[in-house]
């Protein structure tokens, strides 16, 4: 069964805490994403990754950290200084930029169902 | 730079009359523009697409959208409002030149059907 897997589904975390979200994909797509979903403010980009050991930052990444070490997965950690926490994490992935003449520009993204970040 | 806006946050209709969401966009190039719905604590799923080859997109659900090169707007319309169709939806853009994949979303449009 072919899809996207982030886990936990809820998290609570601590003050001052570092947490991780994990990503996984089985889709075999190359590109990999992380969102942050707050009420009334859509999704914003927090990092994305194009292919295996890289990763490029997005709109808000300050406080965030990832990792592509495999295709299949992108984990994202929250650290400590990531002032403002509590939010909807989306992961979401697409085929990719490696896919020869295709034009990315119709390609839709695949999301997993989320992590809801509280911070206690 | 490509930016989109959705006209309304909050829409009403009651269960079986039309719906309409709209979504205006900018974008210096050809733009790919996509309509998603959320529902509650759950992940985005794709609901149509638009890649230049007709203006006129049929989606999931008995859903479709226009899009009008002249008025910037991508409106997605359904002619019969169910149930569950009550969730959030969000119109998105793809980044030009488009080899990144990169998507930005609109802010979101709540639909609530009352029976």
């Amino acid at each position: 069964d072919g899809g996207i897997t982030q886990s936990p589904k809820y998290l609570f975390r601590k003050e001052g805490q570092n947490v991780t979200l994990s990503c996984e994909q089985n889709l075999n797509h190359d590109a990999m994403y992380w969102y942050r979903q707050d009420p009334g403010q859509g999704l914003r980009l927090i990092y994305y990754s194009q292919i295996v050991n890289d990763f490029q930052k997005g709109d808000i990444a300050e406080g965030y950290s990832v990792s592509r070490e495999k295709k299949e997965s992108f984990p994202l950690t929250v650290t400590s200084a990531q002032k403002n926490p509590t939010a909807f994490y989306l992961c979401a992935t697409a085929i990719g930029a490696l896919v020869p003449h295709r034009d990315l520009g119709n390609t839709e993204a695949f999301f997993g169902q989320g992590t809801r970040l509280t911070v206690v | 730079a490509q930016s989109v806006t959705q006209l309304d946050s909050h829409v009403s209709v009651s269960e079986g009359t039309p719906v309409l969401l709209r979504c205006n966009y900018s974008s210096s190039y050809s733009p790919s523009l996509f309509w998603y719905v959320q529902h509650p604590n759950k992940g985005l799923q794709l609901l149509l697409k638009y890649t230049s080859a007709a203006t006129l997109v049929k989606g999931i659900n008995g859903f479709e959208a226009e899009f009008k090169k002249s008025e910037t707007s991508f409106h997605l319309t359904k002619p019969s409002a169910h149930m569950s169709d009550a969730a959030e939806y969000f119109c998105v853009v793809s980044v030009a030149p488009s080899n990144t994949g990169k998507l930005i979303f609109g802010q979101g449009t709540t639909l609530q059907v009352k029976p």
